[in-house]
């Protein structure tokens, strides 16, 4: 059973268009990082964050997490076929030794 | 080097064989984690360091499993007698320190296949 859940669990796309994927808990997080990750690669950070309620841009990647510190969004604005990848949410434990990640969400933009 | 670098890329094991995947971490860095990677799947913790104590190890799916880091630096991931179940991306990401602004590097995995 994972801790986090996210969805879509894919999601195909034409280039230019936008998107969302979610990722959500019914556990309360000390914080929360967003990865991407390539086929054959490891996953790389994109972002942490840390107060509920915090919104983080990264030029067209915007990422907010929730008020209560238990969800998360990812928001992506005309997206571009380099975005491909499987995106993965993980939620820190209290004491920052682990981090428990979803499932992930596939996206593949289309040219 | 750079980054955290892992070896093999890819093992073939036959069940019941003993293997050693290892991991190289970013010079310097105190943390050190390893997680199972089945396919389809977020990455599964399965244990963390500090140094070279292993200050958690609750995710190990069985006593086959062990880890160690030494020297605290290179650290390696020992499974014996594998099986089916075992076959998995073992990814190892190592971070300065721990704490909430401290991200991992992963390396690329080992694939861990069991025939």
């Amino acid at each position: 059973t994972q801790l986090l859940e996210q969805s879509p669990q894919f999601l195909s796309i034409q280039e230019g268009e936008n998107l969302t994927v979610y990722c959500n808990s019914s556990s309360v997080f000390s914080s929360l990082q967003w990865y991407r990750q390539e086929p054959g690669e490891g996953p790389v950070l994109l972002v942490t964050v840390v107060t509920g309620g915090e919104v983080k841009k990264l030029k067209r990647l915007t990422f907010q997490f929730g008020d209560a510190r238990k969800d998360s969004s990812l928001h992506i604005t005309a997206a571009q076929p380099g975005d491909t990848g499987l995106y993965l949410c993980a939620g820190a434990a209290n004491n920052f030794n682990k981090f428990y990640f979803g499932s992930g969400t596939k996206l593949n933009v289309k040219p | 080097g750079a980054g955290v670098s892992q070896s093999p890329r890819y093992k073939v094991a036959k069940r019941g064989q003993d293997v050693a995947l290892r991991c190289d971490p970013i010079s310097g860095h105190v943390s050190l984690f390893w997680y199972q990677q089945a396919l389809g799947q977020g990455p599964e913790f399965l244990t963390y360091f500090q140094n070279e104590a292993q200050l958690d190890k609750s995710g190990l799916p069985s006593d086959r499993f062990f880890a160690e880091r030494p020297e605290g630096s290179v650290s390696t991931l020992k499974i014996q007698r594998t099986q089916q179940e075992d076959s998995a991306v073992y990814l190892c990401a190592s971070s300065p320190r721990q704490g909430e602004n401290y991200g991992y590097t992963f390396g690329s995995g080992t694939r861990l296949t069991v025939v």
